[in-house]
């Protein structure tokens, strides 16, 4: 039973599109982080959410924790190739990361 | 400055030999994480010590794995003997502990057991 679930898995689109990422628990976590990971590395940090109902915007990503802290959203908008990996949301519990299966984004030029 | 670094970054090794994965973390890190990350179960924590003391390993598969942290600056993982369904990429983590969960990843030990 995965705890954190992430959808879509996948998800291809063209270069200019918006696109939003999805990442739902039934849990409540006292923070959530988007990490993004390129092929041959290990994750990366986007961005953490602390407060239930906090956006974020990151340039053309903006993250929005939701109001109970149990589920939040990745929107991109206009989308480009350089966007193209594998989006982990992360909850945060006990002093350790849960992470989601992860959303696989793939930008066509 | 150096991040997370694992060795060796591929391994290939026969089912039922011995495999050893090292990883030394971010200077002043105290938190260190060993993950595992397959196509089909994605990413998942087998381990994580605090201090060098293990605190958590309730994710390890089972007692073919092994982890050890001697002192602040080196963790190993170890499979014993090796199957085939260990293929995977391990990843090691480190983190401040307490400083908002933030974990650095090394880039990933790719293991294949034939």
């Amino acid at each position: 039973t995965q705890l954190l679930e992430q959808s879509p898995q996948f998800l291809s689109i063209q270069e200019g599109e918006n696109l939003t990422v999805y990442c739902n628990s039934s849990s409540v976590f006292s923070s959530l982080q988007w990490y993004r990971q390129e092929p041959g590395e290990g994750p990366v940090l986007l961005v953490t959410v602390v407060t239930g109902g906090e956006v974020k915007k990151l340039k053309r990503l903006t993250f929005q924790f939701g109001d109970a802290r149990k589920d939040s959203s990745l929107h991109i908008t206009a989308a480009q190739p350089g966007d193209t990996g594998l989006y982990l949301c992360a909850g945060a519990r006990g002093g350790k990361l849960i992470f989601g299966q992860g959303t696989e984004l793939s930008v066509k030029p | 400055d150096a991040g997370v670094i694992q060795s060796p970054r591929h391994e290939v090794t026969e089912m039922g030999q011995e495999v050893t994965l090292r990883c030394k973390p971010i200077s002043g890190h105290n938190s260190l994480f060993w993950y595992r990350q397959t196509m089909m179960r994605g990413l998942e924590l087998l381990i994580y010590f605090n201090n060098n003391v293990p605190i958590d390993d309730s994710g390890m598969p089972e007692d073919r794995f092994s982890a050890k942290m001697p002192n602040a600056s080196f963790s190993t993982l170890k499979i014993q003997p090796s199957e085939p369904r260990d293929s995977a990429v391990y990843f090691c983590a480190s983190s401040v502990q307490g400083a908002k969960n933030i974990q650095y990843f090394g880039a990933g030990t790719r293991l294949s057991v034939l």
